[in-house]
């Protein structure tokens, strides 16, 4: 079983519909969890983190991580075509640990 | 500007001949590290450097080098590139933990024939 699980997609969804992204993952000692997104042809950049368990909101995003299924989660509400990229969950044991990324999950928001 | 450069941005080179790609940041951060991103596989961390001199291996460290002798740089040395390193390259910095937020670099393709 690989350390973290991604599906790749694509997701297509029209505008305005909420998005639900998600990872699931083997080790247990991650502690830590962000999720980068990715426009083509640029570099990731970060977008929510998370220590632990729970959930964390900033503007349209929401990121949830449950522990206890090892899974972890970022919801984007009212999407928007600029919000078309690939989002990669990333995560972490110590902080100044090596950092292990999902595959990526390709996302198209349809206008 | 706050950023985080890498040189050169496209690289097409031969089986066995030396390359450095380099990575420079202008934040004064602590935290570097370098990434490769293919296809099917994702992000995948070759290395990173907590401080000056001191670098720990990713989860694809085989067949590359860095070193961390100042804290603006941090490049990436390949001592006989094979065809199988042919990628996208990231170098990114973090003002304090790996986990904090990280500044990627535009990235360099690789292509190694």
């Amino acid at each position: 079983q690989k350390e973290v699980e991604q599906d790749p997609g694509p997701l297509s969804v029209p505008e305005g519909a909420i998005v639900s992204l998600n990872c699931t993952y083997s080790n247990s000692a991650f502690q830590y969890f962000m999720w980068y997104r990715q426009y083509s042809r640029k570099g990731p950049e970060l977008l929510m983190y998370t220590y632990s368990s729970g959930n964390k909101e900033d503007g349209r995003f929401t990121a949830q991580v449950d522990k206890s299924s090892k899974y972890i989660s970022l919801f984007i509400r009212d999407s928007q075509p600029s919000d078309s990229a690939t989002y990669l969950c990333a995560m972490s044991g110590e902080r100044d640990d090596k950092i292990i990324f999902g595959k990526g999950t390709r996302l198209h928001i349809l206008p | 500007e706050a950023q985080v450069t890498q040189n050169p941005r496209y690289l097409i080179t031969v089986t066995g001949k030396k390359l450095t790609v380099t990575c420079s940041q202008n934040m004064n951060h602590e935290y570097m590290s370098w990434y490769r991103q293919d296809p099917g596989l994702g992000l995948r961390q070759i290395y990173y450097s907590m401080n000056v001199e001191v670098t720990d291996k990713g989860d694809v460290p085989e067949g590359y080098k860095v070193s961390r002798k100042e804290k603006r740089n941090f490049p990436l040395i390949l001592e006989s590139p094979s065809p199988n390193q042919t990628s996208l390259y990231f170098c990114a910095s973090t003002r304090g933990l790996s986990t904090d937020t990280q500044y990627f670099g535009p990235g360099t393709r690789l292509t190694v024939l």
